[in-house]
């Protein structure tokens, strides 16, 4: 079975533009994770879904970031505009409930 | 402040040597896990401990959530070069399913 899917895996960008990750959970996992990992402060949760729905988006930085999952089987995190300080490697993870979290290969951001 | 403190940050050892990484808070947990990950991949579910005092053996690894269930942790025996990675605990407070996650360790086994 496949796994999460991310993508892009890298993305290199200005600071300015707008960043879109995307995110494939596993089949059959209702829950939905995003995070930000970096040296300073490790793995942070960003936000995450449970059956599509959002349930704590107090990990989002600040309103530059926002995300969506639309159906059951995709998600996005949008940062617009983006900065510097955002370039981390940016996790998803997908769950069943009260299970283990399965975690997708990141994507590593680059804002020059 | 980190709600869980990893110790110790880094970790370079020779193979056949044996270690231990502590996860420790002042919070108490209703489970506890641990993670590796590896460069470029996120991290991997090793363990699970959610009841005070339990230890669990993953071959040369062993792991250990506390009594008071407000800390963990993870001895391995014998490391090996394929132990390389950055060990992360990762805890869930009451019945939320979010994680909280410390900064992690990470461990070089040199061979």
């Amino acid at each position: 079975d496949a796994g999460v899917i991310q993508s892009p895996r890298h993305e290199v960008t200005e600071m300015g533009q707008e960043v879109t990750l995307r995110c494939k959970p596993i089949s059959g996992h209702n829950s939905l994770f995003w995070y930000r990992q970096t040296m300073m402060r490790g793995l942070e949760l960003l936000i995450y879904f449970n059956n599509n729905v959002p349930i704590d988006d107090s990990g989002m930085p600040e309103d530059r970031f926002s995300a969506k999952m639309p159906n059951a089987s995709f998600s996005t995190l949008k940062i617009q505009p983006s900065e510097p300080r955002d370039s981390a490697v940016y996790f998803c993870a997908s769950m069943e409930v009260y299970n283990e979290q399965f975690f997708g290969p990141g994507t590593r951001l680059t804002v020059l | 402040t980190q709600l869980l403190e990893q110790s110790p940050q880094f970790l370079s050892i020779q193979e056949g040597e044996n270690l231990t990484v502590y996860c420790n808070s002042s919070s108490v947990f209703s489970s506890l896990q641990w993670y590796r990950q590896e460069p470029g991949e996120g991290p991997v579910l090793l363990v699970t401990v959610v009841t005070g005092g339990e230890v669990k053996k993953l071959k040369r690894l062993t792991f250990q959530f506390g009594d008071a269930r407000k800390d963990s942790s993870l001895h391995i025996t014998a490391a090996q070069p394929g132990d390389t990675g950055l060990y992360l605990c990762a805890a869930r407070q009451g019945g939320s399913e979010k994680l909280v996650f410390g900064k992690g360790t990470k461990l070089t086994v040199n061979p």
